[in-house]
């Protein structure tokens, strides 16, 4: 059974870095048939993919144009775990941030972790 | 990126109604939608893939089906349990979109 446990800060100010880890257990983040996603909802409930990582006899990083340019999303295979870096933040980052396993489908999830930009 | 229309956004119903949620892609996206499921306080839940396969565990009064770029998810018989937001998406092609929820209420 796969289960994803997201650990990190809550509170983050205000231009400084969101900085999110999902360990896996039961799969490998080197797994050639999954990728490993952040997605974030905001207040109003809407949900934004934000990008994946994935190993292909290769790693691959895909990220939304909304995010691409201080979006960051790691492997770490040592831990088999995956990061989110997400720079300079605004209020408007504020949100619950998951992680997924996307395996025909967002078929795994984190369980969420509720992050507020404020000073 | 590809826009998915659903409606409507909240819905009542009584226990044992048949519901129906549709979601309308802004173009063909070959059947390439999920259907998920989120209960207050927890993270969604993948119920239905490629449109209309039913994931293992997932109760059989939970279907999808599609036609072109309209696609319809349906609860056969309401149950108290099925209270939450649902939401499609697609994985067409990058980015992954969703559409905005169907919360549903118990009448």
């Amino acid at each position: 059974q796969v289960q994803l446990q997201q650990s990190g800060p809550g509170l983050v100010k205000p231009s400084q870095t969101l900085s999110l880890t999902c360990a896996i257990s039961g799969d490998s983040v080197s797994s050639n048939s999954a990728a490993w996603n952040w997605i974030r909802q905001s207040p109003s409930r809407d949900l934004e993919w934000l990008g994946r990582t994935y190993y292909r006899s290769k790693w691959y990083h895909e990220y939304a144009d909304s995010v691409k340019s201080r979006i960051t999303i790691n492997p770490d295979t040592a831990k088999n775990q995956f990061s989110l870096q997400l720079h300079s933040v605004t209020p408007d980052d504020t949100a619950m941030y998951y992680c997924t396993r996307d395996h025909g489908g967002l078929d795994n999830w984190g369980q969420g972790t509720l992050v507020t930009v404020s000073s | 990126d590809i826009q998915l229309t659903q409606s409507p956004s909240s819905l009542s119903a009584s226990v044992g109604d048949r519901v129906t949620i549709t979601c309308q892609a802004s173009q063909d996206i070959n059947n390439y939608l999920n259907w998920y499921q989120q209960r207050p306080g927890e993270a969604p839940k993948l119920l239905i893939s490629g449109a209309s396969n039913l994931e293992t565990g997932v109760p059989s009064r939970f279907g999808g089906g599609a036609s072109g770029t309209d696609f319809i998810f349906t609860i056969y018989s309401l149950q108290p349990e099925d209270i939450a937001t649902y939401y499609c998406q697609h994985y067409a092609n990058l980015p992954y979109t969703f559409g905005q929820g169907t919360k549903l209420e118990i009448k």
